[in-house]
């Protein structure tokens, strides 16, 4: 079982829906990621968080502590949303990241 | 934005070839970090460094080498490129202390025939 677990692992919706992410983790972390990753192979930063919420325009991110439980939601999803998103985590013992295998997310026009 | 950059972007190279790819960042972090990448998959740590003459390997074992001279330099090479090297390359760097949120490079997509 992996680490850290996605759901769901591709995702299609249609332009303007409103769009939920979900990670879960095993591990104890410092903080949580959420990673946007375009067909391009880099990489952007979405958020870091530890704990409550973040919100950056469209995008919003909470997590749980104690549920283990983050998630990233998308208002107002647009085509250029497509992409995969990946959360990662930083454990409890340093720096490196444990990574989720990402979600693939179509936005249809 | 991040500055941290990896050239080449691309690359189609023959089997037994020596290659170097390059990773460099403007931001003066101390770690840096190599990722690999298999398409539709996740990334797998090959190796890190916590500054300058420190590399350690990764989670995934890896044949490629890196050196960290300078803080702003890390480079990873492979000695005898095989196809089983095909992959895409993600490097990254972060603060030693404060913020540890890892910025990424674009990337290199490496293709060995």
């Amino acid at each position: 079982k992996n680490e850290v677990e996605q759901s769901p692992q591709n995702l299609t919706a249609q332009e303007g829906e409103f769009i939920t992410i979900n990670c879960s983790y095993s591990v104890g972390i410092s903080a949580l990621h959420w990673l946007q990753q375009h067909p391009g192979g880099g990489i952007v930063s979405l958020f870091m968080l530890s704990s409550g919420k973040k919100k950056h325009g469209r995008l919003i991110a909470t997590i749980n502590i104690q549920e283990k439980h983050s998630s990233l939601h998308i208002t107002a999803s647009h085509p250029r949303d497509s992409a995969v998103y990946i959360c990662a985590v930083y454990r409890h013992s340093g720096s490196r990241l444990t990574f989720g295998e990402g979600t693939q997310l179509t936005v249809n026009p | 934005e991040a500055d941290i950059y990896q050239t080449p972007r691309y690359l189609v190279i023959g089997t037994g070839k020596k290659i170097t790819l390059e990773c460099s960042q403007t931001m003066g972090h101390d770690k840096m970090y190599w990722y690999q990448q298999d398409p539709g998959m996740e990334l797998h740590l090959i190796h890190y460094s916590y500054g300058v003459n420190s590399t350690e390997k990764g989670d995934l074992s890896s044949e490629s080498t890196v050196s960290r001279i300078r803080t702003e330099h890390f480079p990873l090479t492979l000695e005898s490129a095989r196809p089983s090297h095909t992959s895409q390359y993600l490097c990254a760097s972060s603060e030693d202390r404060g913020s540890y949120e890892q910025y990424f490079g674009p990337g290199t997509r490496l293709t060995v025939t």
